[in-house]
């Protein structure tokens, strides 16, 4: 099973702030890997596909990068609906593994 | 518009049995790869199962294989999940979410399962 880490745990940010979140892979997912976007009680939300592609309607201050192990996530200038969880997830393998999130909070 | 309706959580004992259900309109069901997934109170998520168009290719996550089955019926634009032998550790708020492969690009906004004596 492939092992998604990410970092930090936690980024603690003001609104139009730019964000960076990191994903690491314990092996090569290729670009397979996707990043969704969790608010309290709500289900997840897809942001990213395929490593570097926007899903329809996601706001082009969102950007993902990488391939094979390292992918970063980041939000150009946070706006204050971006403040939620972050979570990624490999497609490499099967099962689809997500990494723990990193928390984005205002500070 | 996608839409997404899971029913079918409660509260109920180790080892007892639970069906759910999600109700799938504004899109193409019987060519989507359906998935579920979970997440623990205050804890990620977890992808469960998946099950392709046919009904017929279908993935477990090691911890629930031969406890739970994912099946759908393209009739009824409906996806299910059958959870039997329940643990504690089952207990978490389950989603199905429309699969395209790459990703999960829509989710229902979740049912909560929780397994408790």
């Amino acid at each position: 099973e492939i092992v998604l880490t990410q970092s930090p745990a936690t980024l603690s940010l003001s609104p139009g702030g730019r964000a960076t979140l990191s994903c690491r892979a314990s092996r090569s997912v290729s670009s397979y890997l996707a990043w969704y976007q969790q608010k309290p009680g709500q289900a997840p939300r897809l942001l990213i596909y395929d490593a570097s592609n926007r899903a329809t309607g996601v706001p082009a201050r969102f950007s993902g990068s990488g391939s094979g192990t390292d992918f970063t996530l980041t939000i150009s200038s946070l706006e204050p609906e971006d403040f939620a969880v972050y979570y990624c997830q490999q497609r490499g393998d099967w099962p689809g593994t997500f990494g723990p999130g990193t928390k984005v909070n205002i500070k | 518009e996608v839409q997404l309706v899971e029913s079918g959580g409660g509260l109920l004992q180790p080892g007892g049995s639970l069906r759910l259900s999600c109700a799938a309109s504004g899109f193409n069901f019987s060519n989507s790869w359906m998935s579920w997934v979970r997440q623990a109170p205050g804890k990620g998520l977890e992808w469960v199962a998946n099950i392709k168009q046919d009904g017929i290719e279908i993935y477990y996550v090691d911890s629930v294989k031969g406890r739970f089955i994912i099946s759908r019926d393209n009739a009824k634009k409906s996806l299910y999940l059958q959870m039997n032998s329940l643990r504690a550790e089952d207990t978490a708020v389950y989603y199905c979410a429309r699969d395209v492969v790459s990703a999960m690009d829509s989710w229902g906004q979740g049912t909560l399962v929780t397994v408790s004596s």
